[in-house]
């Protein structure tokens, strides 16, 4: 059974750049699946951020898109969000998640992980 | 980014049968990848149908969706008190993108 394990600081401070590390297990991160981070601020909807496809392949929100890196690390099995020039309109849990079936739709989640944006 | 329309909230009494729609304002998306997420308060969403009518195995057929034109459908049908969630509905798009809609909360008297 795969399973996603996120973690990050908690805590960053505005202007300042969020990194978070999704953890995969009982799975490869070499395996032909889209690997993507969402976003959820308390009490609002999901948004997507983006994903990557055998570590090559990424595709970025177009309004997120000039500060967000993605990146995996085949030998610790693990992906990675950066987000650059953060604000409080970052804060919100943060998912990572893997598709499974069809057009590459997140399948397996994290639990999530919230990150707080406060000086 | 496009948008994705929901309704922000639909109700239903148990055994009864719900609706909730998803309309694109975009000739993006690709209608054919709409996807459809459960979300508990205080979890990770569910993946209930993917590309259209398809079900992840586990998932109860009484969750099943439709399309016509730009307007995606997902149907509960005999709901049960554990289908009291939020319900996102997601799509691809022509730009390689995702977009998810913004969400339904399902409440069951």
């Amino acid at each position: 059974q795969v399973q996603l394990h996120e973690s990050g600081p908690g805590l960053v401070k505005p202007s300042g750049t969020l990194s978070l590390t999704c953890a995969v297990s009982g799975g490869s991160i070499s395996s032909s699946n889209w690997w993507s981070w969402v976003r959820q601020p308390p009490g609002k909807g999901l948004e997507w951020i983006g994903e990557t496809y055998l570590g090559g392949s990424t595709n970025y929100n177009p309004s997120l898109k000039s500060r967000v890196t993605m990146s995996v690390d085949k030998s610790r099995n693990q992906f990675s969000l950066n987000l650059s020039s953060v604000t409080a309109a970052d804060t919100a849990v943060y998912y990572c998640a893997r598709s499974e079936y069809g057009s590459g739709s997140p399948y397996y989640w994290g639990q999530g992980t919230l990150i707080t944006v406060s000086s | 980014q496009s948008a994705l329309t929901q309704p922000a909230s639909v109700s239903g009494s148990p055994g009864q049968s719900i609706t909730i729609s998803c309309t694109g304002t975009s000739s993006d998306f690709d209608y054919n990848s709409v996807s459809w997420y459960q979300q508990h308060p205080g979890k990770a969403p569910k993946l209930m149908i993917y590309d259209v009518n398809n079900r992840p195995s586990g998932v109860s057929n009484r969750f099943s969706d439709s399309k016509s034109g730009n307007t995606a459908s997902l149907t509960i049908s005999g709901l049960q008190a554990e289908d009291e969630a939020d319900y996102y509905c997601s799509s691809y798009t022509s730009s390689s993108t995702r977009v998810f809609g913004g969400g339904t909360k399902l409440t069951v008297l």
